[in-house]
């Protein structure tokens, strides 16, 4: 049973760039939300999608977007890129109120 | 406002003893959750622990057990007979359901080190 998957490990970007990140969830699970992880911080909520729809938005600049599949994958995309944006991207994938199960995280870095 | 309080940055103990790790919460809301994570050095973030706030008993799974008191707005953490890779970065989160939604709302953080 595949847990939640998250491509690519590693990134590094220059300022202004643009990034995708990829989230498989959890099999069974119907529900992706994405966070921001700077270093030394807890996770930070920034979008939730069920239904290829965006639920909810955490405190994050429209620069940060998403979307849903009807397979539930997910991606976050980052336009114009600034070096606070270097994070660790966590995805996490639950179903209904179950328990949310994370992936091992994007590691963007923006140079 | 923060929500999740985690006053201890870092905790030591050592191999084999029990250690509590703090976490005080903030909400209004009657219905919420609590969860505890591991995460680490690797960075994967690993679910531990679930405590439902109209739960009536604290929730334990294995060596892990959350000391729920509602009252006092804490749910810390135990974790007993601990092993070395317990060494890591754990964090509590509370989760309000907002218009369906089930965000998560995260601490600080406290950094775990088991001594041999």
């Amino acid at each position: 049973d595949a847990g939640v998957t998250q491509s690519p490990t590693h990134l590094i970007k220059t300022r202004g760039q643009q990034v995708t990140l990829r989230c498989s969830p959890k099999s069974g699970h119907d529900t992706v939300s994405w966070y921001q992880q700077a270093l030394g911080q807890g996770p930070q909520f920034i979008f939730q999608y069920y239904e290829e729809e965006e639920r909810q938005r955490g405190n994050f600049p429209d620069r940060f977007s998403g979307h849903q599949f009807p397979n539930y994958s997910s991606e976050l995309n980052v336009n114009a890129l600034l070096l606070g944006d270097s994070a660790l991207y966590l995805c996490a994938s639950s179903l209904m109120a179950g328990p949310q199960h994370f992936g091992d995280g994007t590691r963007l870095s923006i140079l | 406002a923060q929500k999740i309080t985690q006053t201890q940055p870092g905790m030591f103990v050592q191999e084999k003893e029990a250690v509590t790790l703090d976490c005080t919460y903030d909400t209004s809301d009657p219905s919420y959750g609590l969860f505890w994570y591991k995460q680490p050095s690797s960075g994967e973030m690993i679910f531990l622990i679930y405590q439902g706030s109209y739960d009536q008993q604290n929730a334990t799974e294995g060596r892990y057990s959350l000391n729920f008191q509602k009252a006092r707005k804490s749910a810390n953490l135990v974790i007993s007979a601990s092993q070395l890779g317990d060494s890591a970065m754990y964090f509590c989160a509370m989760r309000e359901p907002q218009g369906g939604s089930e965000k998560l709302v995260f601490g600080k953080g406290t950094k775990l080190t088991v001594n041999p």
